[in-house]
């Protein structure tokens, strides 16, 4: 699997526009990047995930460089409940012995 | 209506004792597994089943023994508990024909052992 860097922190006002960065520069073809999030004291939690275009669901948005070398996951409208720690995974869909490895991720706080 | 639900949450233990952890899903997913985290916060996998079968098995001590009785569950049996098998258990499950990697996790089940 691709390895992914990620700052280990970062923090943003409540309200304004979480920006988390990714870099996947070794990234193939067939890799997705997975975005995962953990709150404290609780299991991780899918966010979303994308192959080259830009995707957005209910959540959070992501977009994919043009050369898929890195990525941003967006929150659009942090609140406090979004403070945790967000994984970025690089991962080529598989059958049932695919699994996803957790680095250290990057902990965001939203500070009021 | 809890998507994957382990237990028990919390667990207190002596060294050298046997305990289980349960974990069952309704999602009708038919990929099962265990991630641990430990107090660095590392969460590594452990095990998965696919449909009762056992399809991932990491560098993990012969003290651990998963079973699968149907593919809703997976449990996590530890024989002669140690002090470093003190951490958070996190079950999760997947549907494999998606082929997405989107997992559902538990919300976990605290082991402290003594």
């Amino acid at each position: 699997d691709a390895k992914t860097t990620q700052p280990p922190s970062m923090d943003c006002a409540e309200g304004r526009a979480a920006n988390l960065p990714c870099n996947h520069s070794t990234i193939s073809g067939n890799e997705y990047v997975y975005w995962y999030r953990q709150i404290h004291s609780q299991g991780p939690q899918y966010i979303i995930h994308g192959l080259k275009n830009n995707e957005t669901n209910e959540m959070a948005s992501l977009i994919i460089t043009e050369d898929r070398k890195s990525s941003t996951l967006i929150l659009p409208h942090a609140t406090l409940r979004d403070t945790a720690v967000y994984y970025c995974i690089v991962r080529a869909i598989f059958g049932a012995n695919s699994k996803l490895t957790f680095g250290k991720g990057i902990t965001l706080s939203v500070r009021p | 209506d809890t998507a994957v639900s382990q237990t028990p949450k919390y667990l207190v233990t002596q060294m050298g004792n046997d305990k289980s952890i349960k974990c069952e899903q309704n999602l009708g997913h038919d990929t099962m597994y265990w991630y641990k985290q430990d107090s660095k916060k590392f969460l590594k996998i452990m095990f998965s089943y696919n449909n009762k079968e056992l399809i991932i098995n990491e560098t993990v001590p012969n003290r651990f023994s998963p079973k699968s009785p149907d593919k809703a569950h997976l449990n996590l049996h530890i024989n002669s508990l140690e002090l470093g098998d003190s951490a958070v258990y996190f079950c999760a499950s997947r549907l494999t024909e998606s082929g997405a990697n989107v997992l559902t996790f538990g919300a976990g089940s605290r082991l402290t052992v003594l």
